[in-house]
């Protein structure tokens, strides 16, 4: 089946930082790509869409600037967190569209990344 | 926007019973996926089952089944012969341009 990679599964960091997270597909390509947020016992919400070669498109209340989303190839879309503060501990989740990113291509999600900053 | 909402932020049942977690939804469109998704304490999401808008029929897998209500905007997800190991979060989700989750069921399943 299709695999996606997140990496880190784990990342503490101080506040001011910048925190890099990668999504990539192991096996398939990713046209499409989408970072999710989850806060403890609260679901996914949606960050932002990206799609390979082009500009990736936030949800409102996002920050773009804070989050820079990155997907230079078919199988990696990073995450970039900017001056990172203590409310952006979260937990990250990608998830990643084989082929087009027609709605009836399953999505497959990466692992998660646990984000802590000090 | 498509909205999703699922109405039970916990739900409990005695192993071997059968429990159904419920979610609607709003959206204008006409084709579009439905999904119901397990997040275990390791937080890996773990799809369960899917339904496409334009099928009738609903969709089965294995002890999983849903009651799919286009008209009414519900999708609702069944758990037979529940076992120790479905205890998770649920999470309901639409699938359209990106994809969409509810806010969650923690089921509990009771040995």
């Amino acid at each position: 089946g299709a695999v996606v990679s997140q990496h880190p599964s784990r990342v503490i960091c101080k506040s001011g930082t910048s925190v890099k997270i990668e999504c990539r597909s192991l096996d398939f390509q990713a046209t499409t790509m989408f970072w999710y947020r989850q806060f403890p016992k609260q679901s996914l919400m949606l960050m932002a869409t990206s799609n390979e070669g082009s500009k990736a498109t936030y949800e409102q209340g996002v920050e773009k600037d804070k989050f820079l989303i990155n997907h230079a190839s078919l199988t990696l879309s990073t995450l970039t967190v900017t001056s990172a503060h203590p409310e952006d501990s979260s937990f990250y989740i990608c998830s990643a569209s084989r082929g087009s990113s027609s709605y009836n291509s399953p999505l497959h999600f990466g692992n998660g990344t646990r984000l802590t900053v000090t | 926007a498509q909205t999703v909402t699922q109405s039970q932020p916990e739900m409990s049942v005695q192993e071997a019973e059968t429990v159904t977690l419920s979610c609607t939804y709003d959206t204008s469109e006409s084709d579009y996926y439905l999904f119901w998704y397990k997040q275990p304490p390791s937080r890996q999401m773990i799809l369960v089952i899917r339904q496409e808008a334009y099928k009738q029929q609903n969709a089965t897998e294995n002890r999983f089944s849903v009651n799919f209500q286009k008209a009414a905007k519900s999708f609702s997800l069944k758990i037979s012969d529940s076992q120790l190991g479905d205890a998770a979060m649920y999470f309901c989700a639409y699938r359209r341009d990106d994809m969409r989750f509810g806010a969650g069921t923690r089921l509990t399943v009771k040995p």
